[in-house]
């Protein structure tokens, strides 16, 4: 069956813009969470919704970032007034109901110049 | 708060060998433990957990895992080695507590490099 999927696969933008990056979670997965990955590091917690609500964003960094999740499936992150130190490979995950096992997409690797 | 490390950044074995990648964690309350894989340009793939019951858990692809509650344990190991192998191997603990929520807390991942 299809898997996580990440929109795009990568983005180059310009310091100061804004930017959009897209998941669309296994279907019927009802979690969904969004890591960072820098360079040579581990994944780095963001965000997770259960259905349309945010049920944790405590490792959103700074108030220029923004997760929704309107209709409890397709995500999205937003990067606001984006810094060179964003960039990194932004994962999704889905998880189905009853269970903690991640599902991960193939990421967006961001590069802002 | 909770955090993983993996003390080792690169893992050299070759094919045929055992192969053993560490990790310690530190969680509030029992722990959940997982064991992924990432292979260049794809996703992170799960290979195992421990949630509960027997120490040893075996997973994916010939793989197994050692949960060690009083030494704060959960090394990845593989009898024999094979080149597929090679890959980022990625320990992560989540609290047990409901409180703590879903969110993975990762190691900073371990490169396997397997020799033919």
């Amino acid at each position: 069956g299809a898997g996580v999927s990440q929109t795009p696969s990568n983005k180059v933008t310009e310091k100061g813009k804004y930017v959009e990056l897209r998941c669309d979670p296994i279907s019927g997965h009802t979690a969904l969470y969004w890591y960072r990955q820098s360079l040579g590091q581990g994944p780095e917690f963001l965000i997770y919704f259960q259905g349309t609500g945010a049920a944790d964003d405590s490792g959103l960094p700074n108030d220029r970032f923004f997760a929704v999740r309107p209709e409890g499936s397709v995500s999205t992150l937003k990067i606001q007034r984006t810094e060179r130190g964003d960039s990194a490979v932004y994962l999704c995950a889905s998880s189905p109901a009853g269970t903690d096992l991640q599902y991960f997409g193939p990421g967006t690797r961001l590069t802002v110049t | 708060a909770q955090s993983v490390a993996q003390p080792e950044d690169q893992v050299n074995v070759a094919e045929g060998n055992p192969l053993t990648v560490k990790c310690t964690y530190s969680v509030s309350g029992n722990p959940y433990l997982f064991w992924y894989v990432q292979y260049p340009n794809r996703g992170l793939q799960f290979l195992l957990k421990y949630i509960t019951g027997d120490n040893l858990v075996k997973g994916s692809y010939g793989f197994e895992a050692e949960f060690n509650k009083s030494q704060t344990s959960f090394h990845l190991k593989k009898p024999s080695a094979l080149v597929s192998d090679s890959a980022l191997y990625f320990c992560a603990v989540r609290g047990g507590f409901k409180a703590a929520g879903n969110k993975l807390t990762f190691g900073g991942g371990t490169r396997v490099l397997v020799k033919p």
